[in-house]
């Protein structure tokens, strides 16, 4: 079993829409939980950073975290066609040093 | 700029040939790694190193290798490449104090062993 499962899609949403994206894992440990994008033929980009559980907004991006549930979900309101990309989630212990688990990526289209 | 730069960012070659992927940042950033990206399997690191002569194993090693003779420098070496690491291919670095979790990559390296 993975520790860290994404579901890879593809999710098709029209223009306008909250998208909600999500992983769960396995490791009680992980306490540092990111969303990275990746436009085609690019690198991932870091777009949103949490520490243990809570919320955080960005402009039109809100990351959730619920250790208690092993559930993380990245909430993406009046998307854009801009948005589509594939999200990962990455995750890490606070004793594993520098390796990230990544999930394995949701491919998003935003139809305008 | 800030970047990471890989070269090159596509190739074709053989089982058995020695090759080289170059990874260079322009950021001072103390921490680089190694990742490769699979369908079905996401990114997986292969080496990292968190500073100069510092290296280490990641997820998947195997029939890789890597140096760090200088801080903005990281190379992917595959001494005897097999079809099984046809893959794309992905540097990225970060700076020491934010730990690994604001990775800056590369653009890719997309590699094909027949």
């Amino acid at each position: 079993q993975k520790e860290v499962e994404q579901d890879p899609g593809p999710l098709s949403v029209p223009e306008g829409a909250i998208v909600s994206l999500n992983c769960t894992y396995s490791n009680s440990a992980f306490q540092y939980f990111m969303w990275y994008r990746q436009y085609s033929r690019k690198g991932p980009e870091l777009l949103m950073y949490t520490y243990s559980s809570g919320n955080k907004e960005d402009g039109r991006f809100t990351a959730q975290v619920d250790k208690s549930s092993k559930y993380i979900s990245l909430f993406i309101r009046d998307s854009q066609p801009s948005d589509s990309a594939t999200y990962l989630c990455a995750m890490r212990a606070e004793t594993s040093g520098s390796r990230l688990t990544f999930g394995e990526g949701t491919q998003l289209t935003v139809n305008p | 700029e800030a970047q990471v730069t890989q070269n090159p960012r596509y190739l074709i070659t053989v089982t058995g040939k020695k090759l080289t992927v170059t990874c260079s940042q322009n950021m001072n950033h103390e921490y680089m790694s190694w990742y490769r990206q699979d369908p079905g399997l996401g990114l997986r690191q292969i080496y990292y190193s968190m500073n100069v002569e510092v290296t280490d194993k990641g997820d998947v090693p195997e029939g890789y290798k890597v140096s760090r003779k200088e801080k903005r420098n990281f190379p992917l070496i595959l001494e005897s490449p097999s079809p099984n690491q046809t893959s794309l291919y992905f540097c990225a670095s970060s700076a020491y104090s934010s730990g690994a979790n604001v990775l800056t990559f590369g653009a890719g390296s997309r590699l094909t062993v027949l």
